[in-house]
């Protein structure tokens, strides 16, 4: 038990659009879900925390207009990151908190590249 | 403030050469330590989850032990598929359920 997915795996966009990344929690329902990014050869860092129905929780520095963050059920959040730059290529990555438990399961990770 | 350090940066093996990996902590209230696998291009894989002074976890050629300043993951007679980025993360007392990574450890096994 406890599997996260993501989709897409791998997405390319130009400069100035907006991408959606979606994080499901498929065997459970998870009360928190996270957002990380990552970038070549360093650790997450960690982007927001969202629980269900309610906004999701902003790490300082992190554009909360920028990087969207909704989570519409217990299985499911989504991140949109509006207006892409080149700069928002990243490898983002979801993690999922199931009750009851303090281990965060991770999704497989959506690398993006912004042209 | 929460802090998370892991030695060495990064370790090669020869096949079944066993060693340990290192993970520092200081941190307000562990609720909780955690060791992940990372393969290239992957998300953190779930290994262990440590929360108490004394507990210790196995896994196969993994085990990993907890004492209230550090966590050691022992690898015993590593296998080349045992090769991966072993990342440590804790998780302090405080009202969110924020983890905090170490930068990891890099393990390269040679056949």
């Amino acid at each position: 038990g406890a599997v996260v997915s993501q989709h897409p795996s791998r997405v390319i966009c130009k400069s100035g659009t907006s991408v959606k990344i979606e994080c499901r929690s498929l065997d459970f329902q998870a009360t928190t879900m996270f957002w990380y990014r990552q970038f070549p050869k360093q650790s997450l860092m960690l982007m927001a925390t969202s629980n269900e129905g309610s906004k999701a929780t902003y790490e300082q520095g992190v554009e909360k207009d920028k990087f969207l963050i909704n989570h519409a059920s217990l299985t499911l959040s989504t991140l949109t990151v509006t207006s892409a730059h080149p700069e928002d290529s990243s490898f983002y990555i979801c993690s999922a908190h199931r009750g009851g438990e303090e281990t965060q399961y991770f999704g497989p990770g959506t690398r993006l590249l912004v042209l | 403030e929460d802090q998370v350090t892991q030695s060495p940066e990064a370790l090669r093996l020869q096949e079944g050469e066993s060693s340990s990996l290192n993970c520092s902590y200081t941190v307000s209230g562990l609720r909780g330590l955690f060791w992940y696998r990372q393969d290239p291009g992957k998300g953190p894989e779930f290994l262990f989850t440590l929360y108490s002074a004394g507990e210790e976890k196995e896994k196969e050629r993994l085990k990993a032990t907890l004492t209230k300043k550090e966590s050691f993951l022992h690898i015993t007679a590593p296998k080349p598929e045992d090769s991966a980025t072993y990342l440590c993360a804790v998780q302090g007392g405080g009202a969110t359920n924020k983890l905090i990574f170490g930068t990891g450890t890099l393990l390269a096994v040679q056949p």
